[in-house]
Formats: C-alpha cells, structure tokens, sequence
C-alpha cells in the first residue's frame, strides 16, 4: 500500500544532542512537509518541500534544519534539542493530480528531550 | 494570511446523538476544506473534505456543510459511536497552495 513512513517512532535524545528524524512517502507526492505538534495543539508547519524548492516558515527556529535527498526521502535535523523541542513530529506529502492539497501523514515520531 | 477558528474546543454527546462542530475562515480565496480525525497518539487522517462548488458532502454517518457567505463550515457526525471519539481538526486553503490552515482542534467525546 502507498504510504508515508516515517522512523523511528520514539526518539530519545540528550539536551543539546543533534538528531535526526527520516521519512519516506511511495505515493510519489511532490511536496513533502514537516510539522510539530504539542499536546492538545494543531499541527504546525516547519517547512516544506516542493519537489526540491525548500519553504520554511518565518517563525521556525533556525535550529530545525532539512534535507530532501530524492522524491521519497525527507529529514528533520535538530541540530541543538532544548527540552522546547519534545513533541510528536510529523512529516505529510501531498501531490495528488487534483491540485487541492490533500496532505497525506505518516505516523509521527515522539521526541523526549532529556 | 488565512485563520481558521474552530468551535467548541470540547463537545461530550451521549452515545446515538448527533456531533457538529463548525469553523470560520477569514480569507474568500479560500475554497478546499479538508477535516481530519486524530486518534489519541495517532496520525491525522483526512475523513472528509469538501470544495466551494458545493454546499455539502456526506459519507454515510459524516457530512459537511460550507456557507462560502457566511464564511463557515461544519462537521456533521451523526448516531455517533464509542470510536467516534478522538481530536477533529478543520482546516482551509485554496487551490494550488501548498500550506493548510488549521484549526485549534475539537476535542469529542462520545459517552456511551
């Protein structure tokens, strides 16, 4: 089945520790997104890929970074993790012909900040 | 830029009972509304969307309403069951935009 994939489910990382979540899409999307989510809050957008354009958005910090190495593989890089930076991490692709934006999610990775 | 505003932020119904959550847009470009449902530390998964060439959509007990006037659209469950319980978001964008505005999100409630 087509799919967004994203590993590894549970993160766990050290103050300050770089990490690095992956995600992977066989729906052949174009765009490519990653959002943060806290608890009892809407997902919130990052950035964005389409195709290879990078979109950031203005008021993500400068320690989130990411990477698009081909179609089906995106990264999320925290470069310095705060204890902030715990939440679930989601990465959604969309592209399907109809033009409107049906964003598809994977199923997210929880980050802990120790 | 578009900002969706979603009520209630919590809706508790008995078991059988109808659910409607609305939401309000600010921006007339705006004409693709897409719901999704999120499960306790589950994905969001879209359930049902609906474009501004039409009033309403249903798929069997889900159905949405968008007053493209009044600038609102609702979410409509109807005989809602147990699983019905979960975090609904709604959210607006227009057609070629890459970015969703979402919504604060309902939280529901179904009691049996």
């Amino acid at each position: 089945d087509a799919m967004v994939i994203q590993n590894p489910r549970y993160q766990v990382t050290q103050f300050g520790k770089p990490v690095t979540l992956s995600c992977s899409q066989t729906l052949n999307h174009n765009v490519m997104y990653w959002y943060q989510q806290k608890s009892s809050q809407a997902p919130k957008l990052l950035f964005h890929y389409y195709d290879k354009d990078f979109n950031n958005e203005a008021d993500t910090p400068d320690n989130f970074q990411s990477r698009r190495p081909n179609t089906s593989f995106c990264f999320l890089d925290i470069r310095s993790p705060g204890l902030g930076d715990a939440a679930m991490y989601l990465c959604a692709t969309s592209g399907g012909t109809s033009g409107y934006n049906e964003q598809f999610f994977g199923p997210g990775t929880r980050l802990t900040v120790l | 830029g578009e900002n969706v505003e979603q009520h209630p932020s919590t809706l508790s119904v008995q078991e059988g009972d109808s659910a409607v959550i609305k939401c309000t847009y600010s921006d007339s470009a705006s004409n693709y509304f897409p719901w999704y449902k999120q499960e306790l530390g589950k994905r969001p998964q879209l359930i049902i969307d609906i474009r501004s060439n039409v009033g309403e959509k249903k798929d069997q007990r889900i159905a949405v309403t968008l007053n493209k006037t009044a600038k609102h659209f609702s979410l409509h469950i109807t005989e809602t069951q147990p699983e019905d319980s979960a975090v609904y978001f709604c959210a607006a964008t227009y057609y070629g935009n890459n970015r969703l505005a979402f919504g604060k999100g309902n939280q529901v409630v179904v009691i049996p």
